[in-house]
């Protein structure tokens, strides 16, 4: 069974464009963390951002935010504003009580100027 | 504080040839976990070692692939007789504690070439 769903596989938006990715998770563990990673043409996994199942608060960073809402379980992420050197993959991931870090299949996202 | 390194960057094997890729975790951490990423897609588990000791490997090939992390010196994900559909980025985590953790790092990856 899929354990994180990113149900949009590309997204192109033009800059200055908001923008949303999606991400579903399914876990039966009380405690568990979500993962926002970047990951440029270049390749390498850039972190954006963890939480624990704990806390539900909602984050901003610069243009960045993200919404939690475990009654929907979901942790979407919201870049306002676009620009060019957003375009990325973004992968969503959780990490539960058993051994590894699921991911989702990623959104391609591209801004196009 | 240095961050998890990986090393080769990129690798090139011609088809049956051994590929040993290297990873060495951040300063303190105990717990490594190998990633492996097919071209267009997501990120996949492989498997789970803290030193000496495989803990998890669920996610490995049941043959050609092996992984070891020893006592002193990098964790080793080794692929014997490599084939085309082995070519991908191999991405290795650490962290300090067990799972479920927050604070699992990635190294910049391996991508292996296949020829």
């Amino acid at each position: 069974a899929q354990k994180v769903t990113q149900a949009q596989t590309e997204i192109s938006v033009v800059e200055k464009e908001d923008v949303t990715l999606d991400c579903v998770y399914e876990t039966r563990d009380t405690t568990y963390y979500l993962f926002w990673y970047k990951q440029p043409p270049s390749g390498e996994l850039v972190f954006l951002i963890r939480r624990n199942s704990f806390d539900e608060q909602n984050e901003i960073s610069g243009r960045y935010s993200w919404n939690f809402q475990k009654s929907t379980s979901s942790f979407n992420f919201t870049i306002t504003a676009s620009q060019v050197v957003d375009s990325a993959v973004y992968f969503c991931a959780l990490s539960e009580s058993n051994n590894d870090m699921r991911f989702g299949a990623g959104t391609r996202l591209t801004v196009k100027p | 504080n240095a961050g998890v390194m990986q090393n080769p960057r990129h690798l090139v094997r011609r088809r049956g040839q051994e590929a040993r890729l290297r990873c060495s975790p951040m300063k303190g951490h105990s717990h490594v976990y190998w990633y492996r990423q097919l071209p267009e897609e997501g990120l996949k588990f492989m498997v789970y070692l803290q030193k000496e000791n495989i803990i998890d490997e669920s996610g490995m090939p049941k043959e050609r692939f092996s992984a070891e992390f020893p006592k002193e010196g990098p964790s080793i994900l080794r692929i014997q007789q490599v084939v085309r559909g082995d070519s991908a980025a191999y991405f290795c985590a650490s962290s300090p504690i067990p799972p479920p953790t927050d604070e699992q790092y990635f190294g910049p990856g391996t991508r292996l070439t296949v020829t």
